[in-house]
C-alpha cells in the first residue's frame, strides 16, 4: 500500500499562473482532506470531501478549488495564483469520517513568486 | 466552535529529560482528541488517539497523553527523551467530521 500520494512534490510559480495539485488514496477511504501550513498556523483545512461526489469548504478555501474525481483521487486546484497561496498543501484521508486518524501524504511544497 | 490551543511555540530539552508538551481544547461534547507529530520535511504521523475509557493513553515511540476533562487538557509526554523525538508536534479535536489542529509546537533536543 502506498498511503496517501501526492504530485507533485514541489512547484514554482509566478503570479496569475494556475496549477492543479494532485492527491490520491489506496486505503479505500470516504474522506479526503486539504490542508495548507504555513509556519506558527498548524494546518488550515481547505476544502473537504465526506464522500465521493460531495466536498465542502473549510477554514480557508478562497483562491482554491477542488475535484472529488472518483473514491481514490482529490485533486486541488489554483486558478490563479498569489503569493498569498505560496504554503505547503498536504493531502489527507481517513474512513469513516470522525474519529478515525487521518492519514497524510507527504505534501507539496509551493511558491508564488 | 471547536479550537486546539497549544501554548508552547519551541521547547528545547536535554537528551535523556522527560517531556510535556501542553494542548487545551475547546469543545461541547465529549472530544475525540489526537497527537501528531512531523519531522522536517515529512508529513503526519499519528502517535496516540484518545476516544473514551481510560484517560490514559499509550502511543508510539513510547509517547503517552492524560486526558484531563475538567481541564480541557490532553498533554503528550515522554519519560526520557532521545535525539530522534526532535520534531514537530500537533495536537487535534475532531468535530463536526473535520480535524481542528493546534498551531504546533517545535522540539529541539540538546545532546
Amino acid at each position: 500500500n502506498a498511503g496517501v500520494t501526492q504530485t507533485p512534490k514541489f512547484q514554482v510559480l509566478k503570479t496569475g499562473q494556475s496549477m492543479t495539485l494532485q492527491c490520491a488514496q489506496d486505503m479505500n477511504h470516504n474522506s479526503m482532506y486539504w490542508y495548507r501550513q504555513d509556519p506558527g498556523m498548524g494546518l488550515r483545512l481547505i476544502y473537504y470531501s465526506a464522500s465521493e461526489g460531495t466536498t465542502d469548504k473549510g477554514e480557508v478555501p478562497n483562491g482554491y478549488n477542488v475535484s472529488r474525481l472518483n473514491k481514490r483521487e482529490f485533486s486541488l486546484r489554483l486558478e490563479s495564483a498569489a503569493p498569498s497561496q505560496t504554503s505547503v498543501y498536504f493531502c489527507a484521508s481517513s474512513d469513516p469520517p470522525g474519529p478515525n486518524e487521518q492519514f497524510f501524504g507527504p505534501g507539496t511544497r509551493l511558491t508564488v513568486l | 466552535a471547536q479550537s486546539v490551543t497549544q501554548p508552547d511555540i519551541h521547547i528545547t530539552v536535554s537528551e535523556g529529560a522527560s517531556l510535556e508538551l501542553r494542548c487545551n481544547y475547546s469543545y461541547g461534547a465529549t472530544p475525540y482528541l489526537f497527537w501528531y507529530v512531523q519531522s522536517p520535511g515529512q508529513g503526519l504521523q499519528l502517535l496516540l488517539k484518545y476516544f473514551s475509557g481510560d484517560t490514559l493513553v499509550q502511543g508510539i515511540k513510547g509517547f503517552e497523553a492524560e486526558f484531563k476533562r475538567s481541564q480541557s487538557s490532553f498533554n503528550l509526554r515522554k519519560p526520557s527523551v532521545h535525539w530522534s523525538d526532535a520534531a514537530e508536534y500537533f495536537c487535534a479535536v475532531v468535530g463536526d467530521n473535520k480535524f481542528y489542529f493546534g498551531s504546533g509546537t517545535k522540539l529541539n533536543v540538546k545532546p
